[in-house]
């Protein structure tokens, strides 16, 4: 079985500061690993996703992602965040292989950017 | 443009009077997903079909059934919803294929018990 620990349930950041939202996984076997977004009552939107190649992953919005496979690891990074970057941020994880490819979501990290 | 809809978005019922919530996808999507979503939590795998193949995670209560007819549709069925079930209810599609490994989420219909 896997799981997804997201370090920081909360994070408030400054308009036009960077961000990074960290997450760390654990799993016996190889896994696929995604960051998605949630707007206030609306469903999820995948923002980037690793699924093999280089460890550096560039999603929409300007956000990418780098996959530390030593250190099981796939902290979500953005340079400069705007207002509308205001939203919750999970971190997901899929076993390679599994059936259905079902997915195990971390906790979840609130982002509030301040102006 | 292709998509993953749920109605209705809002859903209100009374303590244990049956309700269903339906999801409908245009992307012909191998598998279908329903999540249920607490506040300030991380979405909850409830059960998922492929094509018509239903499995059912171990821990979702009896009290939720599913359905899915055809490709494109699938329902949520909550048989005497408790206080407990109040909660956001999220489906997903998947292709299956191992090559486009995300899903694909609904809006979510926001279920509210009385």
């Amino acid at each position: 079985a896997q799981s997804v620990t997201q370090l920081d349930s909360q994070v408030p950041v400054f308009e036009e500061a960077p961000v990074e939202l960290r997450c760390n996984y654990s799993s016996s076997v190889s896994v696929y690993l995604f960051w998605y977004v949630q707007y206030p009552n609306q469903g999820l939107q995948l923002l980037l996703k690793y699924l093999s190649g280089s460890t550096l992953v560039k999603g929409i919005n300007g956000f990418e992602a780098e996959f530390n496979k030593s250190q099981t690891s796939f902290h979500l990074r953005k340079p400069s965040v705007h207002i509308s970057d205001t939203a919750e941020y999970f971190c997901a994880v899929s076993e390679i292989g599994a059936a259905g490819n079902k997915l195990t979501f971390g906790g979840g990290t609130r982002v509030l950017v301040k102006p | 443009d292709a998509m993953v809809i749920q109605n209705p978005r809002y859903q209100v019922t009374q303590f244990g009077k049956p309700v269903t919530l339906s999801c409908s996808q245009t992307l012909n999507h191998n598998v279908m997903y329903w999540y249920q979503q607490k506040s300030s939590q991380a979405p909850k795998l409830l059960f998922h079909y492929y094509d018509k193949d239903f499995n059912n995670e171990a821990d979702t209560p009896d009290n939720f059934q599913s359905r899915r007819p055809n490709t494109s549709f699938c329902f949520l069925d909550i048989r005497s919803p408790g206080l407990g079930d109040a909660a956001m209810y999220l489906c997903a599609t998947s292709s299956g294929l191992a090559a486009t490994y995300e899903q694909y989420f609904g809006p979510g219909t926001r279920l509210t018990v009385t």
